[in-house]
C-alpha cells in the first residue's frame, strides 16, 4: 500500500519568510498529488494538485508545489508567508490506477509569527 | 452552493451508544468517502463509495457501518461507542475517484 510522509510536524515561522514543508510517497506508478489546508476551526480545501505536465504547480494564495519524480517527493513552497498561512498543511497521493485510495500525509501545522 | 454538508458538528456519546454521522453532497458525485482524523496522524480512509448501492472497506474500518442508498447521501453509522473513536470525521466526494475531493465541515465526536 503506498504511504505518505510528511517530515515536519509543526514549523514555526516570522511573517516574510520562506516556507518549504517537504512530502514524499511511497508508490512506483504515475500518481496524481495534491496539497490541501485546513486553516484553524475549518475543513480541508485544495491548495493545488499534479495529474500531469509541468511539474512545478502553482496555487491558490501564492503557494507553489514541484513534483520530483525521481525523488518520490511534492515539496510545497511559498516565498513569503503571511500571518494569515497559519494552518495545518496536508499532502495527499492518489496513484492513477487505484481509482479510489486517497492516502494522506500526517499534517504540518504551521504557525506564523506576526 | 452548499457542497459537501455533515450534521452534527458536535456530539459527544457515552460508551455502548450508537449514532449516525449523516453527509449529503449536491454536486452529484458519485464518490463519496468518510475520513477521521486524529492529531498528528493525518486523516485515515474509514469507508468509500463509488456510486450509490455501492461501498467499500478503508483503512480503518472496524466499529462503523455506512450505506448509499441515494448519489447524494453517505451516512456512517456507529453502534457501539468507544473511546477509540474520539475523533475528527469528514465527510469527502469527488466526481471521480482520482480528482479532487471536496470536503464537508467535519463532525467533533468525543465518546466518554
Amino acid at each position: 500500500a503506498q504511504s505518505v510522509s510528511q517530515h515536519n510536524h509543526h514549523v514555526i515561522l516570522s511573517e516574510a519568510a520562506s516556507l518549504e514543508l517537504g512530502c514524499n510517497y511511497s508508490y512506483g506508478g504515475t500518481v496524481n498529488l495534491f496539497w490541501y489546508v485546513q486553516y484553524p476551526g475549518q475543513h480541508l480545501q485544495l491548495l493545488l494538485k499534479y495529474f500531469s505536465g509541468d511539474p512545478l504547480v502553482k496555487g491558490i494564495k501564492g503557494f507553489e508545489a514541484e513534483f520530483i519524480k525521481s525523488k518520490f517527493s511534492f515539496n510545497l513552497r511559498k516565498p513569503s508567508v503571511q500571518w494569515s498561512d497559519t494552518a495545518e498543511y496536508f499532502c495527499a497521493v492518489n496513484p492513477n490506477n487505484a481509482g479510489n485510495m486517497l492516502t494522506f500525509g500526517g499534517g504540518t501545522r504551521l504557525m506564523v509569527k506576526p | 452552493n452548499a457542497g459537501v454538508t455533515q450534521t452534527p458538528k458536535f456530539r459527544i456519546l457515552k460508551i455502548g451508544q450508537s449514532m449516525t454521522l449523516q453527509c449529503t453532497q449536491d454536486m452529484n458525485h458519485n464518490y463519496m468517502y468518510w475520513y477521521r482524523q486524529d492529531p498528528g496522524m493525518g486523516l485515515k480512509l474509514i469507508y468509500y463509495s463509488v456510486g450509490a448501492g455501492i461501498t467499500d472497506k478503508g483503512e480503518v474500518p472496524n466499529g462503523y457501518n455506512v450505506s448509499r442508498s441515494t448519489t447524494e447521501d453517505f451516512p456512517l453509522r456507529l453502534e457501539l461507542a468507544a473511546p477509540s473513536q474520539t475523533s475528527v470525521y469528514f465527510c469527502a466526494s469527488s466526481s471521480r475517484g482520482n480528482t479532487e475531493a471536496f470536503f464537508g465541515q467535519g463532525t467533533r465526536l468525543t465518546v466518554v
